[in-house]
């Protein structure tokens, strides 16, 4: 089973919608869980983290950590086509922030 | 903004051939990283380093793979004898802590023929 399974999509949306993006992990002893954003040929940035299970929000981005069903997400408020990008959902496996496991991302398109 | 910066952008080598890729770390973080992407692929944990030395690696940095830290800012990762496979973008990261956000460089994409 891998460790952190994304549907890589791609998924398309028009201009304004809420957008829904998902992963799923394996093990239960992951704490920590961040989503990044990734433009053609740039590196990852991140856009959120969260410890445990709860939501966080910071301006129209939500993420939330299941850890019941080993679920997190990250919701996009009226979406932007500067939003299209590669998002990708990572899990801290070791002893440093910089040792993560990412899944495959979802890449989203927002249609003006 | 303080950034990582990676270079060069763009490396070609042909197969069995040394490479050394560059990075420079934002100046006051103290943990250094390595990571690739493989085109369609997920972006996978290569080496962490801190305090000269490595702290973690993955399975995937074994004897072929050396990182280094020649100097006050820059952070080196060679690869010995490349292979075909080792074509990948490759992306430096850094932070100042062990708990705080890791910030990405653009990446330097080998190709390997």
């Amino acid at each position: 089973q891998k460790e952190v399974e994304q549907d890589p999509g791609p998924l398309s949306v028009p201009e304004g919608a809420i957008v829904s993006l998902n992963c799923t992990y394996s093990n239960s002893a992951f704490q920590y869980f961040m989503w990044y954003r990734q433009y053609s040929r740039k590196g990852p940035e991140l856009l959120m983290y969260t410890y445990s299970s709860g939501n966080k929000e910071d301006g129209r981005f939500t993420a939330q950590v299941d850890k019941s069903s080993k679920y997190i997400s990250l919701f996009i408020r009226d979406s932007q086509p500067s939003d299209s990008a590669t998002y990708l959902c990572a899990t801290r496996k070791g002893g440093s922030q910089g040792n993560l496991i990412f899944g495959k991302g979802t890449k989203l398109s927002v249609k003006p | 903004e303080p950034e990582v910066t990676q270079t060069p952008s763009h490396q070609v080598t042909q197969m069995g051939q040394e490479v050394i890729l560059r990075c420079v770390p934002i100046s006051n973080h103290l943990y250094f990283y390595w990571y690739r992407q493989i085109l369609g692929q997920k972006v996978e944990f290569l080496v962490s380093f801190y305090n000269n030395e490595i702290s973690e690696k993955s399975e995937i940095f074994d004897d072929q793979f050396s990182v280094e830290r020649p100097d006050g800012s820059n952070f080196t990762l060679k690869i010995r004898s490349t292979k075909l496979e080792d074509s990948a973008m490759y992306f430096c990261a850094s932070s100042e802590t062990r708990n705080t956000e890791a910030f990405f460089g653009q990446g330097t994409r080998l190709t390997v023929v």
